[in-house]
């Protein structure tokens, strides 16, 4: 059965531009979480997704945001980049009852410029 | 708000057995998850303790204690594969939200 996939893996932006990143969970998972880790901050929810619905968020500001289509796969928005946005971006996929296993994918590492 | 408290780093031999801890502060607490990730690598799933006790999967171990708001994971039979880092998680409220400690570095020496 094949992962959890994120595109792009390696993304450099300039500041004040916004990106996309998209998350593929493994097949029959509902539920898509996004996660940011950065050295001094570690690694931080940014928000849940289940059945197109955002189920959870975490502390982030508006600039965040996602969404989910019909198959699961998740997008990731991050408008107007600062240089605090560079961080490595998780996404993770469970079945979608709380507490379940969630399986990460490898992560797009953006660099803001 | 959510708090976790494990120890930064951790040094250990091969062949060793290894205790790391967690300790957490939280509201709407579910379960503890240790997750382990390679540098420039993925956090990957180890155990899950929603109730009191130890959880064994092979070499690794997880206790949970809710009063104590405690648990640990225990490695045993080190590997220098197990070099990594590695994350207690709270489950909190509905859904999938994980709260992350900020991890131990463990090192296996020869």
């Amino acid at each position: 059965k094949a992962g959890v996939t994120q595109t792009p893996r390696y993304l450099i932006k300039t500041r004040g531009q916004q990106v996309t990143l998209s998350c593929s969970p493994i097949s029959g998972h509902r539920s898509v979480s996004w996660y940011q880790q950065t050295p001094g901050q570690g690694l931080q929810f940014l928000f849940e997704y289940f059945s197109e619905t955002q189920r959870n968020k975490g502390n982030f500001p508006g600039r965040f945001s996602g969404r989910q289509f019909s198959n699961s796969r998740s997008e990731m928005n991050v408008s107007t980049l600062e240089l605090g946005d560079s961080a490595l971006y998780l996404c993770a996929s469970s079945w979608g009852n709380g507490g379940d296993t969630q399986y990460f994918g490898p992560g797009t590492r953006l660099t803001v410029l | 708000g959510q708090s976790l408290e494990q120890p930064s780093e951790v040094t250990a031999v091969e062949g060793a057995i290894v205790q790391i801890n967690c300790t957490y502060q939280t509201s709407g607490f579910y379960g503890l998850s240790w997750y382990q990730q390679h540098d420039g690598g993925a956090p990957t799933f180890l155990s899950y303790n929603a109730l009191d006790g130890l959880e064994e999967t092979g070499r690794f171990s997880s206790f949970l204690s809710r009063s104590d708001s405690y648990g640990y994971l225990l490695l045993q039979e080190l590997q220098m594969k197990d070099s990594a880092s590695y994350f207690c998680a709270v489950l909190t409220g509905g859904g999938n939200k994980l709260t992350f400690g900020t991890g131990t570095q463990l090192k296996v020496e020869l």
